[in-house]
């Protein structure tokens, strides 16, 4: 069974602010990894996906980066904008097919 | 990247009733797929849907629940059957595709919010 975990659960940052959040899976037969934002009543949109170790994938203020030895990647955001408040997702492949198997999410509220 | 539509948006429905979710893709796509996301858990797969054969339901999922249409290759349904108020969910369709990445993207639909009473 694949379990892809991610924390914290819930994260409230001011304004302006740089955060940061954990997304991770097993190591064993990895195929890929998935970043997607979900804004409230929108489709999930995606991020980044990524394959190899060590990637490193940037999209405006927001970055990711990749550890398949150890089984983790971490989401950047620089700067905090209230546009940023939503539910960010990360998946997994689960046995290098392709059946993504979500984490929980991190439920991020930015405070103007 | 494919653009995924959903209907409905959000219903509220009554126990021991069903409910058919439909799934329009702008593009002909071999797989679809049916997520759903209970309150505080993750997005869970239900089946994955193709064109022209059976649904194929991961564990804890059955097709007398869930059934699944796939009549073409830009459409699905999935019925929510004999609803409990435990079915109260956001429910997602999605479709793969290869993405620039160098893998598999999923592209997902704006989710039926259901709720049970």
């Amino acid at each position: 069974i694949l379990n892809v975990e991610q924390s914290p659960q819930s994260l409230h940052v001011q304004e302006g602010d740089s955060t940061n959040f954990t997304c991770s899976f097993p190591s064993s037969n990895f195929y890929a990894l998935h970043w997607y934002r979900w804004e409230t009543a929108k489709s999930p949109e995606a991020l980044f996906v990524m394959t190899l170790n060590g990637d490193e994938k940037k999209k405006g203020r927001i970055s990711a980066t990749l550890n398949t030895k150890e089984g983790y990647s971490y989401l950047y955001i620089k700067g905090s904008q209230p546009e940023d408040s939503a539910t960010y997702l990360c998946a997994s492949h689960r046995g290098g097919a392709q059946k993504l198997v979500f984490g929980q999410g991190t439920r991020l509220t930015i405070n103007p | 990247s494919a653009v995924i539509s959903q209907k409905p948006s959000r219903d509220i429905c009554q126990r021991g009733t069903s409910l058919t979710i439909q799934c329009q893709v702008d593009s002909q796509v071999t797989m679809m797929f049916w997520y759903r996301q209970q309150p505080g858990q993750s997005l869970t797969l239900i089946a994955t849907a193709n064109q022209g054969s059976e649904a194929t339901y991961e564990s804890g999922f059955v097709i007398d629940k869930f059934p699944i249409s796939r009549p073409n290759l830009t459409f699905s349904t999935l019925t929510v059957s004999n609803m409990s108020p435990e079915d109260s969910s956001i429910y997602l369709c999605s479709v793969e595709d290869w993405g620039a990445g160098g893998a598999y993207e999923q592209y997902f639909g704006p989710g039926t919010r259901l709720t049970v009473t």
